[in-house]
């Protein structure tokens, strides 16, 4: 499983922007991208995957750069119910292999 | 459709017992896989479980197990508790019988929190 890095927190007030990094340079030719949303006491929820370039649906954007040792969730117009861990996760082709989440991004949403 | 269901969603037990934890994946899917999440260590898998069988196992003792039925339903057992096996156990399942390990989507449920005492 490709190890991920992203930012441990960030806060960011109700209406903004919201990007977060994710790096993943030993990233495999046939791994997807894959970001959750954690809720307290919740399992995590799936938002978003993609491959390369920019996917979209109706929560968020995903931004994957050519060499795929990055992306970047973007969520448009956040709201305080957005306070949430959110993970990146890159998936392995190869079975065997242990597979863990990291700690993922805690987002807090200020009004 | 129903999705993943967890049981017990709370748990207390004492050290030394055993608990067995219960899933339920979306009617259809047929890949289980089960994962502790603790604020030190965050999200940790367990094992993996498609057409009844473990196709992958993480880092865990002997004292944690589980098996899947003909149905797909899951359980996990953990025996001789210690303290720190006090956690959130996290089931999931997918559709596809690949599971995580081959970029497939994750369902996962409330979990069950368990603590030791």
């Amino acid at each position: 499983l490709a190890k991920t890095t992203q930012p441990i927190s960030m806060d960011s007030y109700e209406g903004q922007e919201v990007n977060i990094t994710c790096s993943h340079n030993n990233i495999a030719t046939n791994d997807y991208i894959t970001w959750y949303q954690q809720f307290p006491s919740q399992g995590p929820r799936f938002i978003i995957q993609g491959y390369k370039t920019k996917v979209t649906n109706e929560v968020a954007s995903l931004f994957i750069p050519a060499d795929r040792k990055s992306s970047t969730l973007s969520l448009p117009r956040v709201s305080l119910s957005d306070t949430a861990v959110y993970y990146c996760l890159v998936g392995a082709t190869d079975y065997g292999q242990n597979f863990v989440f990291g700690p993922g991004t805690r987002l807090s949403v200020l009004p | 459709k129903a999705g993943v269901t967890q049981t017990p969603r709370y748990l207390i037990k004492t050290r030394g017992q055993q608990v067995t934890l219960s899933c339920s994946p979306i009617s259809g899917h047929r890949s289980v896989s089960w994962y502790q999440q603790t604020p030190g260590q965050g999200l940790q898998f367990l094992f993996e479980y498609f057409s009844e069988t473990q196709r992958n196992k993480g880092n865990f003792p002997g004292r944690f197990s589980g098996r899947q039925f003909s149905n797909s339903r899951s359980e996990m057992n953990v025996s001789t508790l210690e303290l720190g096996d006090s956690a959130l156990y996290l089931c999931a399942s997918s559709p596809m019988g690949q599971g995580a390990m081959a970029n497939e989507k994750l369902f996962f449920g409330s979990g069950t929190q368990l603590s030791v005492l």
